[in-house]
């Protein structure tokens, strides 16, 4: 079985500059999270979806970064204008509802520089 | 949503010898996850303990639950050098899809 997809795995970018992660989650999964690693921090969440429709996504900094579901399968994760603290990892997971409760499946997650 | 607090934040240890670390969360819960993530990977899924089991197995780890004390231990046992990561836990009242929270986790490092 396929993991969880992410791409690309590493991104230097200016501030100000726009940046666009793209996950693909494991066949059949309908919940995908997008997160936020600092380095030597935990992963923070930033957005959950169901299927197409947003979950949770009050930690996202809305005024700087978006995130779409199209179809339910794939998801994008944009930030635009990017800042020095955008510097992190980002980590996408998925899981499907109804198998062991909240067992995510994570990518490798996308290294983002921010100079 | 439920934070784990995991302790120590580091840990140094012999190939070996065993590693031990806890994990403290404030309100009650459903289960408790461990996951690790090797240097510049994903997390990976561990181990799933439920509010109505203190102690599981899986292969060389071995984790307890104490719910009356909120707390929680992850013991790996004769470590070696590829056990070199970080752990989480992930405490969870509810079941489904309720997300998962992260501490900053313990940085186990195992010395050949």
């Amino acid at each position: 079985e396929a993991g969880v997809a992410q791409s690309p795995r590493y991104k230097i970018i200016e501030k100000r500059q726009s940046v666009a992660f793209w996950c693909n989650p494991i066949s059949g999964h309908a919940t995908l999270y997008w997160y936020q690693q600092i380095l030597g921090q935990g992963p923070k969440l930033l957005i959950q979806f169901q299927n197409n429709g947003v979950v949770d996504d009050s930690q996202l900094p809305k005024d700087r970064f978006s995130a779409e579901r199209l179809k339910g399968v794939d998801s994008t994760l944009k930030i635009q204008p990017a800042k020095l603290e955008d510097s992190a990892v980002y980590l996408c997971a998925s899981s499907f509802r109804g198998q062991v409760p909240g067992e995510l499946f994570f990518g490798e997650g996308s290294r983002l520089t921010v100079l | 949503s439920q934070q784990g607090e995991e302790d120590p934040q580091a840990l140094s240890i012999q190939e070996g010898e065993n590693a031990t670390m806890n994990c403290s969360y404030k309100t009650s819960i459903n289960n408790l996850q461990w996951y690790r993530q090797n240097s510049g990977r994903g997390l990976v899924h561990l181990i799933l303990i439920r509010s109505n089991e203190r102690e599981k197995h899986s292969g060389r780890l071995r984790v307890t639950l104490d719910t009356s004390k909120k707390s929680s231990s992850l013991l790996i046992t004769a470590s070696r050098a590829a056990d070199t990561a970080s752990y989480f836990c992930a405490p969870t009242r509810n079941s489904g899809n309720t997300p998962l929270v992260f501490g900053k986790g313990t940085r186990l490092s195992v010395i050949a």
